[in-house]
């Protein structure tokens, strides 16, 4: 157990419906990043946080992708008109401690299939 | 996309045999880092390499930080079937909070 929960596990959708993702990283550090993975690739950066402020976002993040962080603690991904493209292992990752970003732990995803 | 080329692709061995996988990139990193990864988890970081030329034991892996800093490899000796997994390396430069990662290497091993 790494520390960092993810919620749900596993998502079912019928494309064009909207989903919302929920990450709790270790809670005493500011720093808190997105992935997304496909089958047979390694995850690729999607966005990060600071406390609440989104640093950095992905190209891959178009415009149905948002990402929030309130009061700089759990943050959530929300995914507008699903695409079946937008199926992957959606992976949330956290610093281990309050030094240093250069080690991430993650969670264990969220599944995500659109039908 | 991805910047880092790992190799293999995939090993199938047998259990006792070592194992050994690299990753190489053509852009200097400042930190490495190697983590397995099962069906249906997250990756697990298992080593973090933080100088060029850095060799670092966890157990019965063991890695290193290239001196070029273009490149990583990691070592497990006398393998068992429990590590059997997709193996990631993965790069960080310290102006970027991100991590970039390589498309796996998939260890197989048989009892």
């Amino acid at each position: 157990d790494t520390g960092v929960s993810q919620d749900p596990r596993h998502k079912i959708t019928k494309r064009g419906q909207n989903v919302t993702f929920r990450c709790d990283p270790i809670s005493e550090h500011n720093r808190l990043y997105w992935y997304r993975q496909t089958l047979g690739q390694g995850p690729e950066f999607l966005t990060y946080f600071q406390n609440e402020a989104q640093l950095e976002k992905s190209r891959l993040l178009s415009d149905r992708f948002s990402a929030e962080r309130p009061k700089g603690s759990f943050s959530t991904l929300e995914i507008q008109r699903t695409e079946q493209g937008d199926s992957a292992m959606y992976l949330c990752a956290s610093p281990p401690g309050t030094s240093g970003y250069n080690e991430q732990f993650f969670g264990p995803g969220t599944r995500l299939t659109v039908l | 996309g991805q910047q880092l080329n790992q190799s293999p692709q995939s090993m199938f061995i047998q259990e006792g045999e070592d194992v050994s996988m690299n990753c190489t990139s053509s852009s200097i990193f400042n930190t490495w880092l190697w983590y397995k990864q099962e069906p249906g988890e997250g990756p697990v970081l298992l080593i973090a390499l933080y100088k060029a030329g850095e060799l670092t034991s966890n157990g019965r892996l063991t890695a290193q930080f290239g001196i070029t800093r273009k490149d990583s490899f990691l070592n497990i000796s006398a393998s068992i079937p429990s590590d059997v997994g997709i193996y990631f390396c993965a790069g960080h430069r310290s102006n970027t909070g991100k991590l970039i990662f390589g498309q796996g290497t998939t260890l197989q091993v048989k009892p």
